[in-house]
């Protein structure tokens, strides 16, 4: 079965610091990858997707992440973090199950907690 | 843009005792989950839907749960005899297709079992 690891439990941050956020995969064949981000009290939203192309993807709020398939990896950044990103941020992978519904298989989650 | 909608938002239910939960995809998706997240842990895989069947479930999902879409825009996951473990937010989602097409997920349900 596959598994998404991520090294980070609470990030803590000042304003304008730069972010990493670590995430590894454990499926070797054609995954989908993606980046969701959870705002206090609300639902689980798309911060950026990786289907084919360019390992390099930027996604909104000024994100981006990069798909390394050597590493089985696609770490988040962003170059200047503000207060307001702060939030719980989920990496997920999605391959071709047998069900063939794609089911997304989501890491533990990145508390990020960005001091102002 | 179009959203997910779940209701309610919070669900307080006695052991033992039948809970359904309420999502509305968005309207011109195909497939449908369910997940869920234990507090303090992972969002956690429960079922997919497709085409008026389950496409897929995980272990968690067992013969005390059961989903059904009764009209064409609502999707719901019934829990019968709940245990306390089951406490969760519980999550739907829609997707429009399999290929390049990102989850959509509702605000969740807290369930809360007493």
């Amino acid at each position: 079965a596959q598994s998404v690891s991520q090294h980070n439990h609470h990030v803590i941050l000042s304003e304008a610091a730069s972010l990493e956020l670590g995430c590894n995969y454990s499926y070797g064949g054609t995954v989908n990858l993606f980046w969701y981000v959870q705002y206090p009290g609300q639902h689980l939203q798309l911060l950026l997707k990786y289907f084919s192309g360019d390992p390099l993807v930027k996604g909104i709020k000024g994100f981006e992440a990069e798909f390394i398939k050597s590493k089985f990896s696609f770490n988040l950044r962003k170059p200047s973090v503000q207060w307001s990103d702060t939030a719980e941020y989920f990496c997920a992978v999605s391959h071709l199950s047998s069900g063939s519904a794609r089911q997304l298989t989501f890491g533990s989650g990145t508390q990020l907690t960005v001091l102002p | 843009e179009p959203e997910v909608t779940q209701t309610p938002s919070h669900q307080v239910t006695q052991m033992g005792q039948e809970v359904i939960l309420r999502c509305v995809p968005i309207s011109n998706h195909l497939y449908f989950y369910w997940y869920r997240q234990i507090l303090g842990q992972k969002v956690e895989f429960l079922v997919s839907f497709y085409n008026n069947e389950i496409s897929e479930k995980s272990e968690i999902f067992d013969d005390r749960f059961s989903v059904e879409r009764p009209d064409g825009s609502n999707f719901t996951l019934k829990i019968r005899s709940t245990k306390l473990e089951d406490s969760a937010m519980y999550f739907c989602a829609s997707r429009l297709n399999q290929q390049n097409s990102p989850l959509h997920f509702g605000n969740g349900t807290r369930l809360t079992v007493t």
